[in-house]
């Protein structure tokens, strides 16, 4: 069945550091590709997504490219604030309308 | 638009007790679902609802119930809560798009069993 691995946190940061979370997908079709956050005591929001491969989603700084030849939707972001503070998910929607599929998400402290 | 609200925000049951937690959604969307999140963990999906009549299980379904009132409402109750239902509970809603299945989510209802 399909999958979505992220990778274990928590990850630490120094404000102004370069971030980069990891995202590898399984999946039989050709999924569209989410990443939502989780702000503390909140649900979660999407924050960027991918519909096709070489697609580039963009928000808030934080940027994912779809690559199908890696099977990979890594998200970066050059210059992180303590506001960035969160859970990061990733998550894909693969044949139809059946629920997403998401990573175990990463936590992420950036500290001033 | 208010997009997906949960009733109610906080809860504390006993051991045995029962309860029915609210969610509603105004976007007009045909999918609704129901996760739990424990601490240190991800999103675990309970129930879904992919139109209105219909109702499925998902990873964590026993020890919980679901019903799909109308498109806008899907409602999760426990019969009789225990200590391991304690946990964050998230509803979602969906519509099926060209950019594939978004969800959007609840704030959120914390339950705790004592």
């Amino acid at each position: 069945g399909d999958s979505v691995t992220q990778m274990e946190g928590p990850v630490t940061l120094s404000e102004e550091a370069f971030l980069t979370i990891n995202c590898t997908y399984t999946a039989t079709g050709y999924p569209s590709l989410f990443w939502y956050v989780q702000y503390p005591g909140e649900g979660l929001q999407l924050l960027l997504k991918a519909t096709k491969a070489d697609d580039k989603g963009s928000n808030k700084g934080f940027e994912a490219t779809y690559r199908k030849e890696t099977t990979s939707f890594h998200l970066e972001k050059g210059s992180v604030q303590v506001s960035d503070s969160a859970v990061y998910f990733c998550a894909l929607s693969d044949q139809g309308n059946t629920p997403l599929v998401f990573g175990k998400g990463t936590r992420l402290s950036v500290i001033a | 638009n208010a997009g997906v609200t949960q009733t109610p925000k906080f809860q504390v049951l006993k051991t045995g007790q029962s309860m029915t937690l609210q969610c509603a959604q105004d976007m007009n969307h045909n999918s609704m679902y129901w996760y739990r999140q424990d601490p240190g963990m991800g999103l675990r999906l309970i129930y879904y609802s992919a139109s209105e009549g219909t109702t499925d299980k998902g990873e964590v379904p026993n020890g919980y119930n679901v019903s799909r009132l109308n498109k806008r409402e899907f409602s999760l109750r426990l019969e009789s809560a225990a200590p391991s239902q304690t946990s964050v509970y998230f509803c979602a809603s969906s519509v099926l798009a060209q950019g594939g299945n978004e969800q959007f989510f609840g704030p959120g209802t914390r339950l705790t069993v004592l």
